[in-house]
């Protein structure tokens, strides 16, 4: 079946642009959680939805970055006014239910460059 | 304070050779999971396999399996009979169950394996 698809899976940014990156999980998986990835490192947790609901937030960066998962499917996260700092790759991923599961499945991610 | 801490920021394995890669971990929960992730030059993170903290036994998946040592707060990951399509970066993550009730992971710094033919 699909997995979690992610477009686009490049963009390039001027600074000061805002940007909005796409997430489809897979179909009817509950959660959805938002990652930044920097070059060379480890996934970062920015977000996390439940349903349409977002239960947690702790990881956004600043007040620039916003997540919306309206109607509990299609996930988008959106960054204004772009900054260097921004440059990352920006990965999603969704589990069946709002619980513990024993894996998440990522999407390709979108690579963010900002100039 | 690091959570995870992978300490091989790269590793080289001859190929069909077995390998482990190294992680460490630190929480004050009881209930806590550990997983590993592969994520190959094309982006996308690959489920490895799975330990929960209460697990007796350590957890294979086909040529992976985890050498969990409680104490130690050791999950290192063992790959065996390596193959060219192993060469990826690899990720050690953790979820602490006392903190949320769903999957808020946390994820180490990554080690990338290279295998040589």
């Amino acid at each position: 079946g699909a997995g979690v698809s992610q477009s686009p899976r490049y963009k390039v940014a001027k600074r000061g642009q805002d940007v909005a990156l796409r997430c489809d999980p897979i179909s009817g998986h509950v959660s959805l959680f938002w990652y930044q990835q920097a070059l060379g490192q480890g996934p970062e947790f920015l977000t996390y939805f439940q349903n349409e609901a977002q239960l947690d937030k702790s990881g956004l960066p600043s007040d620039r970055f916003f997540a919306e998962r309206p109607e509990g499917s299609v996930s988008t996260l959106k960054i204004q006014r772009t900054q260097q700092e921004d440059s990352a790759v920006y990965l999603c991923a969704s589990s069946p239910d709002g619980e513990w599961a024993d894996t998440q499945y990522f999407g390709p991610g979108t690579r963010l460059t900002v100039l | 304070a690091q959570k995870i801490t992978q300490t091989q920021p790269g590793m080289f394995v001859q190929e069909k050779e077995a390998v482990t890669l190294d992680c460490t971990y630190d929480t004050s929960d009881q209930s806590y999971g550990l997983f590993w992730y592969k994520q190959p030059s094309s982006g996308e993170m690959i489920f490895l396999i799975y330990q929960g903290s209460y697990d007796e036994q350590n957890a294979t998946e086909g040529r992976y399996s985890l050498n969990f040592q409680k104490a130690r707060k050791s999950a290192n990951l063992v790959i065996s009979a390596s193959q060219l399509g192993d060469s990826a970066m690899y990720f050690c993550a953790m979820r602490e169950e006392g903190r949320t009730s769903y999957d808020k992971v946390i994820f180490g710094p990554g080690t990338s394996l290279s295998v040589i033919p």
